[in-house]
């Protein structure tokens, strides 16, 4: 079946830091692909999204770039902020009549001024 | 717009309750779906539905009841309350049709304790 695995966290990190959160997917077809976010008491938000192969999304400094050779869609920013801790979810789902989205577990980021 | 909305923010039960949790969207959305949160779980699909009239299973459906009877609402039914339910619950919504991408949109979750 279809699923997300994303790298246990939590993930604790210094302001400015390299921030690399790990996504890979086992999924038939071409899915697509994103990351959403959630801030401490509240719902998820999108981040970002990749639709086919090579895709790369990005938003508020954050990249992921849809490898289908290696069914990953790994996060990224250079310099990671105070008001970036939240948790991270990487998802997938199938477009058209089907919206279903498949999550992995989240992974907890905590910055550190 | 107002996006998506749940009510109510918090709830607690006793064991054997009932409860509705609202969803209501105001995009004009086709489909919606509930997923309950639970931690070290991520997030897991209770129902869904792809219009007015249509709902189906997810992957957790035990215990919950919906139904779509306008585009706007899509309710949330826990038939008698047990303390395996206690979860944030979110509801969320988007587009369906040949070439959408279905990116969701949440609502802010509705925290749920059964005593």
């Amino acid at each position: 079946g279809n699923s997300v695995t994303q790298m246990e966290g939590p993930v604790t990190l210094s302001e400015e830091a390299f921030l690399t959160i790990n996504c890979t997917y086992t999924a038939t077809g071409y899915p697509s692909l994103f990351w959403y976010v959630q801030y401490p008491g509240e719902g998820l938000q999108l981040l970002l999204k990749a639709t086919k192969a090579d895709d790369k999304g990005s938003n508020k400094g954050f990249e992921a770039t849809y490898r289908k050779e290696t069914t990953s869609f790994h996060l990224e920013k250079g310099s990671v902020q105070v008001s970036d801790s939240a948790v991270y979810f990487c998802a997938l789902n199938y477009g058209g009549s089907q919206g279903n989205l498949i999550f992995g577990k989240g992974t907890k980021l905590s910055v550190k001024p | 717009n107002a996006g998506v909305t749940q009510t109510p923010k918090f709830q607690v039960l006793k064991t054997g309750q009932s409860m509705t949790l609202q969803c209501a969207q105001d995009m004009n959305h086709e489909y919606m779906s509930w997923y309950r949160q639970d931690p070290g779980m991520g997030l897991r699909l209770i129902h869904y539905s792809v219009g007015a009239g249509i709902t189906d299973q997810g992957e957790v459906p035990n215990g919950y009841n919906v139904s779509r009877s306008t585009t706007e609402d899509f309710p949330l039914r826990l038939l008698s309350a047990a303390p395996s339910q206690t979860s944030v619950y979110f509801c969320a919504s988007s587009v369906t049709g040949t070439g959408t991408v279905n990116e969701q949109f949440f609502g802010p979750g509705t925290r749920l304790t059964v005593l």
